[in-house]
């Protein structure tokens, strides 16, 4: 079965400094990535898919930036955090039509 | 655009009590429906999705769904609701056969449930 694993599960940054957030996922091959971003209190807002190695997309213009260097690996990664970074971080992985959601990284910027 | 409407922000029931959460849809195409729900601090799990056919769907944890393409709703329905519902839950809507297209999602509505 497939599983999709988030790494670290708490972070807590001062502003400025650098950022890198992994998602891996087992148990499939050449899957979509997705990481989305979910402020305290509001919905789920999309950062960046990928469709396959090197490929990204970005949805809003942003502070952040996404890598895809394997299959089954997506990270998320700033030069410069900021406050308004703060906030729960999911990655997902979609097969079969459906979405896919890791267990998510909170992300505290002081 | 399409977009997914959850009217309800937050809804509190009493344990035993049944439950329907609304979601409205627009969408210019066939949609595909999912309900995620989310505890605190934790990622989504998918309760349910609607593809095609019988427009009610079972999902996990005794929930189902009921797509009604007429109202372009597809509301989240449990007969009797246990303290451990007590979440947030998300509608989420794509076009068919969406390849690498992207969810559109609602705002959710967060569940209490009192003894």
């Amino acid at each position: 079965s497939q599983t999709i694993h988030q790494w670290p599960a708490t972070l807590v940054q001062p502003v400025g400094s650098p950022l890198s957030l992994e998602c891996t996922v087992e148990g499939t091959s050449n899957p979509n990535l997705y990481w989305y971003r979910q402020a305290a209190g509001r919905g789920l807002q999309l950062l960046f898919y990928s469709v396959g190695i090197g490929q990204i997309s970005s949805e809003v213009p942003q502070n952040l930036s996404a890598s895809r260097p394997q299959d089954r690996q997506f990270i998320l990664s700033s030069k410069k955090l900021l406050l308004s970074d703060s906030g729960f971080y999911l990655c997902a992985w979609s097969g079969q039509e459906t979405q896919y959601f890791g267990p998510g990284t909170r992300l505290l910027v002081l | 655009a399409q977009s997914v409407t959850q009217p309800d922000i937050h809804i509190t029931v009493s344990e035993g009590a049944s439950l329907e959460l609304r979601c409205n849809y627009s969408y210019g195409a066939t949609p595909y429906l999912f309900w995620y729900v989310q505890s605190p601090g934790q990622g989504l799990q998918l309760l349910l999705k609607y593809f095609s056919g019988d427009t009610l769907v079972q999902g996990i944890k005794g929930f189902e769904a009921e797509f009604k393409r007429s109202q372009s709703s597809f509301n989240l329905r449990k007969p009797s609701v246990h303290w451990s519902d007590a979440a947030e839950y998300f509608c989420a809507v794509v076009r068919a056969n969406f390849g690498n297209e992207k969810l559109t999602f609602g705002t959710g509505t967060r569940l209490t449930i009192i003894p």
